[in-house]
This record gives structure tokens, sequence and C-alpha cells, in this order.
């Protein structure tokens, strides 16, 4: 069984500092993993995503993520926050890209602060 | 990658009405969808798999009878929530899934039963 755990429901930075918004997840089996960003009423857009190969991920709006197996992490992190990047981020894990299922964390509200 | 297109984005109805959400695959023949339902400050969870052609499978603890899908096309599924309630007030979301992409979301319907 799979399952995510997002530390922090609601994180707070100011503008131009480091953002990182923690994920850690459960997985009996080689996971796949997924950020997504969603901006107030509307659907999840896809930030970055791991599957294999290269443990350092790098996605849009500078985002990038890292997984590391021995943590059981796959924290997101951008080095200079910006007004637009305030939204609602989620973790998902899956267990194989063939699953039909996403297991989602329970979101973290990024506020950032002028 | 794949676009979904969720529709309405929004609807109001009364108690006891019944409301259709509708969620096409423009550009990618999906023969699974999938619905999703996000609780204010939760995360998604997975309601059920839009199969075409065939019945859905619905998660546990989703009343089948109340949430209606129909897949009649590669393009097309709806969700029927019967007989609303103001407890069903929430946020759905479709996806479509395509292999080495991941998942595309639609944009969302936000329900709100009066």
């Amino acid at each position: 069984a799979q399952s995510v755990t997002q530390l922090g429901s609601h994180v707070s930075v100011s503008e131009g500092a480091l953002v990182l918004l923690r994920c850690n997840y459960s997985s009996s089996v080689p996971p796949y993993l997924f950020w997504y960003v969603q901006y107030p009423n509307q659907g999840l857009q896809l930030l970055l995503k791991y599957t294999t190969g290269a443990t350092l991920v790098k996605g849009i709006n500078g985002f990038e993520a890292e997984f590391k197996k021995s943590e059981t992490s796959f924290h997101l992190t951008k080095p200079s926050a910006h007004m637009s990047d305030a939204a609602e981020y989620f973790c998902a894990v899956s267990d194989i890209e063939g699953a039909n299922n996403l297991f989602f964390g329970t979101g973290t509200r990024l506020t950032v602060i002028p | 990658g794949a676009v979904v297109s969720q529709h309405p984005s929004r609807v109001i109805c009364k108690s006891g009405t019944s409301v259709k959400i509708e969620c096409r695959s423009l550009d990618f023949q999906a023969t699974t969808m999938f619905w999703y339902r996000q609780f204010p400050k939760q995360s998604l969870m997975l309601m059920a798999t839009s199969n075409e052609g065939s019945k859905a499978t619905y998660e546990q603890g989703v009343e089948k009878d109340k949430f209606l899908i129909n897949h009649a096309s590669l393009t097309l599924s709806t969700l029927t929530v019967t007989s609303a309630h103001p407890e069903d007030s929430s946020f759905y979301i479709c996806s479509v899934r395509m292999s080495g992409t991941g998942y595309t979301f639609g944009s969302g319907t936000r329900l709100t039963v009066v």
C-alpha cells in the first residue's frame, strides 16, 4: 500500500526566500512520485515527477525535488519564492506507472509574503 | 500532453436535484478516466475509475447509485450527482492517464448544493 505525508499544512515564506515543502511517502514497491500545484478554483497542474533515473527532478516554474530513498522523502524546493507561487501543493505517490491510482497527501498551502 | 476539459466549472443546485459534470479528453482517446472529490482543506480522494464501454469501478464508501458515471465514448465521461444534498458540496476533478506522461487533470467543478 502507498501513502503520503505532507508535513505542515501551511507554510509562509517571504518573497525571494527559499521554499521547502516536505513530503514523505510509504510504499512497499519502488514508487513513482509527483508534485502538483493547485491555484484557487482551478484543477491540478503537474509540477514535476520522479519515475526512474536521476533522483533530482526539475519541474516547471523553477521548482525541483529530490528523491531520497533512504529517507523515503521527496521534498519540493525553489530557491527564491515569487508572489505567483502562492497556491496549494500536493505530493502524490503511485506504485507503478500502470497503476490506476494516485495517493495524495493532504496538501500544503504556500503563502508568499511581500 | 493530453488536454482535459471539464464542464461546468461552477454549479449551484437545489437540494434534491441532479447535476451532471462532463469530462472531455480533447486530444487523447482515454479508455480510462478518474473522478476525484476534494472537500475543503482536504486532499483529493479517488471516487471512481471510469471505463469506456463498461461499468465504473467505485472506491470503498462511494455510493454508485448516487454518483452515476457514464463513459460512453473514448473522449467523454460524465459524473451525475443524483438527488444532491448540501453534504455533496465539493470540488470534483476528473483526470486521464497517459502512459509515459502521467496524469492530466481537468480544471475541476465546484458544486454547491443549497
